[in-house]
């Protein structure tokens, strides 16, 4: 099945350590984001890739790291830099304007819940 | 600046008509979305409107766009308890590259009454 996943669903930090969460696709996509959700909020752009090798900041992109080296994984690292990092960070892919698909809407997953004390 | 609003909660009785409003800024929107998020889970799309158009059905969902007030509704018919969720509007601009650009809302929580 075509999807994206996010691993762990949990994950727990000390505070001052780095972390690093996953995000798989195998949907072909072109294009990934890192969103972060906090309560009441809607979703706020951390970093984003049109393509490999190629990543741009979204709004928050303080603290955050990212690679794409290859089109099917998106690492975001969270440093010790990010001053409040627990959330709930959403991964999604688009297929990109180069597949010539319209509609620009995005594919999430499930989701991993940050909590860092 | 761009800017998507929706009002934080609904609550409707089981059976009822669900009305989902929001308001963007941005005229240049090239499409409107709809999203819904399950209790700890990521979104899922439900329906889009390209801004061309004034209505989209689908099943018991309406989509209703007035452009000119730069409004945005969801209308879900016969709410069912599985219709509880958080629902996400969301804006895409011009795209810019080969990524697009979206712009959510802070998302209405819908919850159910018997």
């Amino acid at each position: 099945d075509g999807g994206i996943t996010q691993s762990p669903k949990y994950l727990f930090r000390k505070e001052g350590q780095n972390v690093t969460l996953s995000c798989e696709q195998n949907l072909n996509h072109d294009a990934m984001y890192w969103y972060r959700q906090d309560p009441g909020q809607g979703l706020r752009l951390i970093y984003y890739s049109q393509i490999v090798n190629d990543f741009q900041k979204g709004d928050i992109a303080e603290g955050y790291s990212v690679s794409r080296e290859k089109k099917e994984s998106f690492p975001l690292t969270v440093t010790s830099a990010q001053k409040n990092p627990t959330a709930f960070y959403l991964c999604a892919s688009s297929p990109g304007t180069l597949n010539q698909l319209p509609t620009y809407e995005q594919y999430f997953g499930p989701g991993t819940r940050l909590t860092v004390t | 600046g761009e800017d998507v609003e929706q009002s934080l909660f609904l609550s409707v009785r089981e059976g009822d008509s669900s009305v989902i409003n929001c308001t963007y800024t941005d005229s240049s929107s090239t499409y409107l979305y709809w999203y819904k998020q399950e209790p700890g889970a990521g979104l899922q799309l439900l329906t889009y409107i390209f801004s061309n158009m004034d209505m989209k059905q689908d099943q018991r969902l309406t989509v209703l766009l007035n452009k000119k007030d730069k409004h945005l509704s969801l209308r879900i018919a016969d709410t069912q308890t599985g219709d509880s969720a958080i629902y996400f509007c969301a804006e895409s601009m011009a795209p810019y590259s080969s990524a697009s650009k979206i712009i959510f809302g802070s998302g209405t929580r819908l919850s159910i009454r018997p």
